[in-house]
């Protein structure tokens, strides 16, 4: 199993540009997440999905785009990049079905630079 | 609210030697806890889980926890620390409540292994 999927590894992106980065996951999780990695911060949620077509967000939302049309699928959409965006970037999927002891399951990451 | 604390930032331990890295949580309804591991440039690997079970949890690579509802605590521990532990660790609290999931990391804890 690849598990879950995240491309591309590294990016850099000037101020303004827009980019999605993409998240896949080939096993059936219903819930779906994207986080932020900043020294000293720990993970931080921007936005989740419980399922295909619903979606919530996080804790640091602004700035961030999310859907989600398939179980596999959960792309994260920067519309227009700031420097504040560079970070490290994590989807992560697990179990669902109403319950919470389900691990999280995480990406290798994306390293997002904006200049 | 839920919130999760690691009480150090860094730990240093000598090779052969017992690790403790602490965690405390908060929080207003029943949680699921978790710890993760992430070396350099890596994703977070889980490393075990508390789920209302046995208050001990063992874990991968000689880890366990213990769960103390009195003390809001699940530290973690293993004997005798290996030069390949040293990675950062995150405490990870999850709750389900009235359908809305909810997970809060902590900022997460460096430990260096001295050989």
């Amino acid at each position: 199993n690849a598990g879950v999927t995240q491309t591309p590894k590294f990016q850099v992106l000037k101020t303004g540009q827009s980019m999605t980065l993409q998240c896949a996951q080939d096993m059936n999780h219903e819930y779906m997440s994207w986080y932020r990695q900043d020294p000293g911060m720990g993970l931080r949620l921007i936005h989740y999905s419980v399922g295909a077509g619903i979606t919530d967000q996080g804790e640091v939302p602004n700035g961030y785009n999310v859907s989600r049309s398939t179980t596999e699928d959960f792309p994260l959409r920067l519309l227009s990049a700031a420097p504040s965006q560079t970070s490290v970037y994590f989807c992560a999927s697990s179990y669902s079905g109403g319950r919470a002891d389900s691990p999280l399951h995480f990406g290798n990451g994306t390293r997002l630079t904006v200049t | 609210a839920q919130s999760v604390t690691q009480l150090d930032s860094h730990v240093s331990v000598s090779e052969g030697t017992p690790v403790l890295l602490r965690c405390n949580y908060s929080s207003s309804y029943s949680p699921s806890l978790f710890w993760y591991v992430q070396h350099p440039n890596k994703g977070l690997q889980l490393l075990l889980k508390y789920t209302s079970a046995a208050t001990l949890v063992k874990g991968i690579n000689g880890f366990e926890a213990e769960f103390k509802k009195s003390e809001t605590s699940f530290h973690l521990t293993k004997p005798s620390a290996h030069m390949s532990d040293a990675a950062e660790y995150f405490c990870v609290v999850r709750t389900l409540a009235g359908g809305y999931q909810k997970v809060t990391f902590g900022i997460g804890t460096k430990l260096q292994v001295i050989p």
